[in-house]
């Protein structure tokens, strides 16, 4: 079954920390994970990506963590803000078919 | 550029009766999909168009939902009857191609309430 699974389903992280949310998957066919944030009121933007050939991908203070034997995948976000309190979804696409499967979500919540 | 376009962005309806969603996608994105984010939960792939054509429609209820891309641009998604469970946001989004993945581009979404 195509199902990625995510963790914690909420999280409060202090102004300046590090926020860590986790997905793990079953399906070996997977070939492409990316990170989706989702305000309210508004459609999922996609954050960051990774393919399964590199174990990490920074993109300023946001890093995908990948560890393809455990198969599971880890978005961490340095220096946590308040305007980074949203949802946050993983998700996981099988090569050649566009559809991708989405992590059950983590609402983050950044407090001062 | 523009976004993807949806509207309306809320309906509240009865139950047994009839909605339709409208989409209309990035300019000269070729794929278009239809999601169903119930609360609490990630977004679940109703539809996937690839112009006109569906790719993927294995997980839409089709004896009440339909969909479809007339010209390849625009989309419609119509539900008939509506059941409570349908209360939902419905998402659309479009892509530029099947095979190389530059990110989906959601649009706001459709929050439809059932009563």
């Amino acid at each position: 079954q195509q199902q990625v699974k995510q963790s914690p389903q909420s999280l409060i992280v202090q102004k300046g920390g590090i926020s860590i949310i986790n997905c793990a998957y079953e399906n070996t066919a997977f070939d492409y994970f990316p990170w989706y944030q989702q305000f309210p009121g508004k459609g999922p933007a996609l954050l960051i990506a990774i393919r399964p050939d590199v174990s990490e991908k920074k993109e300023g203070r946001f890093t995908i963590s990948f560890n393809k034997s455990a198969k599971q995948f880890s978005l961490h976000i340095m220096d946590s803000q308040p305007g980074d309190s949203a949802t946050y979804f993983c998700a996981a696409r099988t090569f050649g078919n566009e559809k991708l499967t989405f992590g059950t979500g983590t609402r983050l919540t950044i407090i001062p | 550029e523009a976004g993807v376009a949806q509207s309306p962005r809320y309906k509240i309806i009865e139950k047994r009766q009839s909605v339709a969603f409208w989409c209309n996608p990035i300019s000269g994105h070729a794929t278009l999909y239809w999601y169903q984010q119930i609360l609490g939960q990630g977004p679940k792939l109703l539809i996937q168009f690839q112009n006109n054509g569906v790719v993927d429609d294995s997980q839409l209820p089709k004896d009440r939902f339909s969909a479809e891309r007339l010209k390849g641009v625009d989309s419609t998604l119509k539900i008939q009857p509506a059941k409570l469970e349908d209360s939902a946001v419905y998402l659309c989004a479009s892509s530029l191609e099947l095979e190389e993945h530059s990110g989906y581009t959601f649009g706001s979404g459709t929050r439809l309430t059932v009563v």
